[in-house]
């Protein structure tokens, strides 16, 4: 079982429309998630950061957090076609260091 | 504030050689880590560096390796290259206020 798991997609929704992008990782001690957004031939630039149970809102973007069900989640309302890209999932152990493991990323096709 | 900088941004080398790549972190993070990214498998972890120590390190072979001077800039060294190798070289840098980390815009590496 991979660590990060992420759906590839790609995930093609309409412009004006909110993508749900999800994420479940297998390490219950997993203490940091983050999301970042790679657009093609760029590297990854962090979008969110999200630490607790719970959402976290930033704009159009909103992480979710649920532990329990070890998953987590980003919405992000009204996509526009500059949000086309590559979502990736990373999650931090709490091994007070500072080694990330990513899914492989979900691509996303907001369509005009 | 300047971020991540890495050198060079492209490489062409050939089987058998050896490489040196650079990753400059943003002023006061002490810590940088590498990774390959490769179309088929994603983000690898390679290695974390803190305060001039390996603190982890990937699955990668001992081909692979790399070092942090007292300035917290790091390099990464592959030496006999070969053709799988070919990947864009990422470098994170972390240690601010949070556990976020911030890439680098990546060494595009081709081994021929």
């Amino acid at each position: 079982q991979k660590e990060v798991e992420q759906n590839s997609g790609p995930l093609s929704v309409p412009e004006g429309a909110i993508a749900s992008l999800n994420c479940t990782y297998s390490d219950r001690v997993s203490q940091s998630f983050f999301w970042y957004r790679q657009y093609s031939g760029k590297s990854p630039e962090l979008i969110m950061s999200i630490y607790s149970n719970g959402d976290k809102e930033d704009g159009r973007f909103t992480a979710q957090l649920n532990k329990a069900s070890q998953y987590v989640s980003l919405l992000i309302r009204d996509s526009q076609p500059s949000d086309s890209a590559t979502y990736l999932c990373a999650v931090n152990l709490p091994s007070g260091t500072y080694k990330y493991i990513f899914g492989t990323g979900t691509r996303l096709k907001v369509l005009a | 504030k300047a971020g991540v900088t890495q050198t060079p941004r492209y490489l062409i080398k050939t089987r058998g050689q050896q490489v040196t790549l650079s990753c400059s972190p943003i002023s006061g993070h002490r810590s940088v880590s590498w990774y390959q990214q490769t179309p088929g498998q994603g983000l690898q972890f390679l290695f974390e560096y803190f305060s001039e120590t390996q603190r982890n390190k990937g699955n990668f072979p001992g081909r692979f390796s790399g070092r942090q001077f007292s300035n917290s800039r790091s390099e990464m060294n592959v030496s006999t290259l070969e053709l799988g190798d070919s990947a864009l070289y990422l470098c994170a840098s972390s240690g601010g206020t949070g556990a976020e980390a911030f890439f680098g815009q990546g060494t595009r590496l081709t081994v021929v």
